[in-house]
């Protein structure tokens, strides 16, 4: 069965200083990965998507993400971290064996960015 | 903006109560989705349909059902609402054009007592 699994429920950093949120996935076959973000008392949005060619992958407001097919991660990046990007993040896999478009979505990290 | 909204927005039942949420889409998109957030267990699939009159079950399916008779509109229903089904829903689709990307309507949160 197709999962991913977010290691840390929360993730605090300084603001200025890099940011890594982790995702690592199970999947048979070839992985569609997803990051979206969550605002407070907002809906989720859409950050950046990989599904095949280059490992790093560019997406909304600075964030990127790296693909590592031997270490079956997706770990969600940003050089210099705002206190604006405090949020909660989902890592996404589509299950796409089922022959659908299926979402399976991590537990999600909340990022915390201090000033 | 993908064009959802969710109604209500927020509603407070008794168990036992019958309740129906709907989203609604202005894009005719065909993929439709019904999640639930709950803390700890990120989101997750309730109900899903790739088409009108056409739905299949998410991996919490139970106590809940959906229909779909117009593009636009997916409605789901909490047949006898239960403590349990407290939570925040939401409501998605799946952009076209082979985006593979997800549109979240704004949520509805919803209380049984």
């Amino acid at each position: 069965a197709q999962s991913v699994a977010q290691p840390e429920d929360q993730v605090n950093v300084a603001e200025g200083n890099p940011l890594t949120v982790k995702c690592t996935y199970s999947v048979s076959g070839n992985p569609y990965l997803f990051w979206y973000v969550q605002y407070p008392n907002r809906g989720l949005q859409f950050l950046l998507k990989y599904i095949t060619g280059d490992n790093l992958v560019k997406g909304s407001y600075g964030f990127e993400a790296e693909f590592n097919k031997s270490q079956t991660s997706f770990h969600l990046k940003k050089p210099s971290a705002l206190v604006s990007d405090s949020a909660l993040y989902f890592c996404v896999v589509r299950d796409h064996n089922s022959g659908t478009y299926k979402y399976i979505f991590g537990t999600g990290t909340r990022l915390k960015v201090l000033a | 903006d993908a064009g959802i909204t969710q109604s209500p927005r927020h509603k407070v039942t008794e168990t036992g109560t019958p309740v129906t949420l709907r989203c609604h889409q202005t894009e005719n998109h065909r993929y439709m989705y019904w999640y639930r957030q709950d803390p700890g267990h990120g989101l997750r699939l309730i109900h899903y349909s790739y088409g009108v009159k056409d739905t299949d079950k998410g991996e919490v399916s139970d106590g809940y059902s959906v229909s779909r008779s117009k593009t636009e509109d997916f409605l789901l229903t909490l047949e006898s609402a239960t403590s349990s089904q407290t939570s925040v829903y939401f409501c998605a689709i799946r952009g076209g054009r082979g985006t593979d990307t997800q549109y979240f309507g704004p949520g509805t949160r919803l209380t049984v007592l």
